[in-house]
This record gives C-alpha cells, structure tokens and sequence, in this order.
C-alpha cells in the first residue's frame, strides 16, 4: 500500500525554469489536492480535482497548473518559477463523499533561488 | 471570508502535562478535522469532527458546530506528540486550514 507518492522529494529550480510536480495515488480516490505550506502557516489549496478530467481552481493558484489525465495521477506544473514559489508541497486524495478520508503525501521542498 | 483560526500558536509543554487546543471557524466552514503534523512534515489524519466528542487514547475532541469551535485535548504528553496541530474545515470541494499550533513536549 503506498497511498499518496509524491516526486520529486526535493527540487532547487532558477527563476525562470519549469517543472512538474506528480502526485500518484493507488486508491482509487476521486478527489486530489495540491496544497503550498510556508512557514508560519497553515495549508493552502493551490488547485484540485473532483475527478478523472477535472481540474479547479483553489485559493492561490497563481502561476501554477495542473492536469488529471488519468484518474490516479495529478500533476503540478510551474511554468515561470519565481522565488515566491519556494514552500513545501503536498498531494492529498480522498474519495468521494469521505470527507475523513484525507491521505497526505510525504511532501516536495521546492527552491527557487 | 472563510476562516479557520488556532490558538495558542506555539505551546511548549514538560512531558505528562495536559493541553487543550482551540479553533474557531466562520460560518461557511464545515466537517471539521485536526490532523498532527510531525517533525519530518508528515501530516497525519486524527479526527473528522463535525460535531460532538471522539476519544483516541490520550487524544480527545470536542466540535460545538453551533458555536463555531472545536478543541483538542492531549493527555498525559509525551515527546512523540511534538509537531504541529491544524484544524481544517471544509467549504465547498475543498479543505481550508488553520495557521496551526506548534506543540514541543520536553522530556
């Protein structure tokens, strides 16, 4: 059972590059969240997915972007990074209806130097 | 706007000592939750608590959703429960968190 994987575990970008953050879940939840933590503070929702196909905006989805092709994996992208994007990143999955159900990645420490 | 707010923001505890964590949620903030977040930043589910009292060993909480707060009690600390404790309540599809509060238990 690995539950929520999230890679890369560590990234250091120059402003400017792009990346991709991917997030795999094995069960077969239908809601997937990418979170930005900095410190001091709680978790914000950068975007998320209800479902194979679907994508949302959260509450900072500035300068990110984000794909469900297939229903167990949601990626992150960042196109321009900007040293504002240096924090921790967290996947979360949980399926329909179970609001407890929550499943939190390891986390991705981003640095944009 | 929604908000999710904790108090203390830092407590610092000597072992066996008891807590009570405090989170206060507007209007728009349901299904509430607490998850533990520990020294190497895994975060871990502890309680769905919309409304009433659950026991988990020496974890407690209570939500009054009619008052618009939710406390966790720890019993008995120990070293293990350092690290940071959200509360997170949901609007809509998604789950807004509070700033949490840092817990050190000495030994």
């Amino acid at each position: 059972n690995a539950g929520v994987t999230q890679t890369p575990k560590f990234r250091v970008l120059k402003t400017g590059q792009s990346m991709t953050l991917l997030c795999a879940q094995d069960m077969n939840h239908e809601y997937m969240y990418w979170y930005r933590q900095d410190p001091g503070m709680g978790l914000r929702l950068i975007h998320y997915s209800v479902g194979e196909g679907t994508t949302a905006k959260g509450e900072v989805p500035d300068g990110y972007n984000v794909s469900r092709l297939k229903k167990q994996n949601f990626l992150l992208g960042l196109e321009s990074a900007a040293p504002s994007q240096t924090s921790v990143y967290f996947c979360a999955s949980r399926p329909t209806g179970a609001f407890y159900g929550y499943t939190f990645g390891s986390g991705t420490r981003l640095t944009v130097v | 706007g929604i908000q999710v707010e904790q108090s203390p923001p830092d407590l610092i505890l000597q072992e066996g000592a008891n807590s009570t964590l405090r989170c206060n949620f507007s209007d728009s903030v349901n299904n509430l939750q607490w998850f533990h977040q520990n020294p190497w930043g895994q975060l871990i589910n502890l309680f769905y608590i919309p409304s009433g009292t659950k026991q988990n060993g020496r974890l407690s909480a209570t939500t009054v959703a009619t008052e618009r707060y939710s406390l966790l009690y720890i019993s008995s600390s120990q070293t293990t429960d350092s690290g940071v404790y959200f509360c997170a309540g949901y609007n809509n599809n998604d789950m807004r968190f509070g700033a949490g509060t840092r817990l050190t238990v000495k030994p």
